[in-house]
């Protein structure tokens, strides 16, 4: 099966601490991209890349980091530098450029 | 700053008619549009993209665009309450590539 995966689904961390979500997808699309949503807010973009070994700050980077050194993944670090973690993160890949965006199942994050 | 404009809703509609969800971009370079539908605690799919002005149809859905008035919709006909979610609307332009997202608008179906 095709598709954009994601884990953990839950995850719970602790005030300090860094914590990474898994994002990965079999549709060899070229661009992925994370987005944070909060209840009753729209998208907003974290992170995205369009090619292995580059990636662009999007509208809300702070406390957050990203990698890309496979084209099938794309993890997000969040660290504890991000003062109000808690939210539902979103994954999402495209062909490209102006390609529709398809989405992973998300991660929900709470800070304990 | 990019931005584009959902009436949060909720829309309430009875069963079997036709619900109407808008959207207005500001960007004058937006190329394609899109509307997802996201049911509660769920990522939101994939429902329709346009890229041209005019109508698109697929099943019970149409979306309509108006580059002039810069305006996308979205008609849902025969409405079920299976249709009942928050569907957000996405545009994109050729400068940044990226899809700025609206709020959404909740949508519910009353049998």
């Amino acid at each position: 099966d095709g598709g954009i995966t994601q884990s953990p689904k839950y995850l719970f961390r602790k005030e300090g601490q860094n914590v990474t979500l898994s994002c990965e997808q079999n549709l060899n699309h070229d661009a992925m991209y994370w987005y944070r949503q909060d209840p009753g807010q729209g998208l907003r973009l974290i992170y995205y890349s369009q090619i292995v070994n580059d990636f662009q700050k999007g509208d809300i980077a702070e406390g957050y980091s990203v990698s890309r050194e496979k084209k099938e993944s794309f993890p997000l670090t969040v660290t504890s530098a991000q003062k109000n973690p808690t939210a539902f993160y979103l994954c999402a890949s495209s062909i490209g450029g102006l390609d529709t965006q398809y989405f992973g199942p998300g991660t929900r994050l709470t800070v304990l | 700053q990019k931005e584009v404009e959902q009436n949060s809703g909720p829309l309430s509609v009875p069963e079997g008619a036709i619900a109407s969800l808008n959207c207005t971009y500001s960007d004058r370079g937006s190329q394609s549009f899109f509307w997802y539908r996201q049911y509660s605690g769920k990522s939101p799919e994939l429902i329709m993209f346009i890229y041209s002005n005019g109508d698109k149809e697929d099943g019970r859905f149409t979306a309509q665009l108006n580059k002039a008035s810069q305006y996308v919709s979205l008609l849902i006909r025969d409405s079920q309450p299976s249709d009942s979610a928050t569907y957000l609307c996405a545009a994109a332009s050729g400068g940044s590539y990226i899809p700025t997202f609206g709020r959404g608008t909740s949508l519910i179906v009353h049998p």
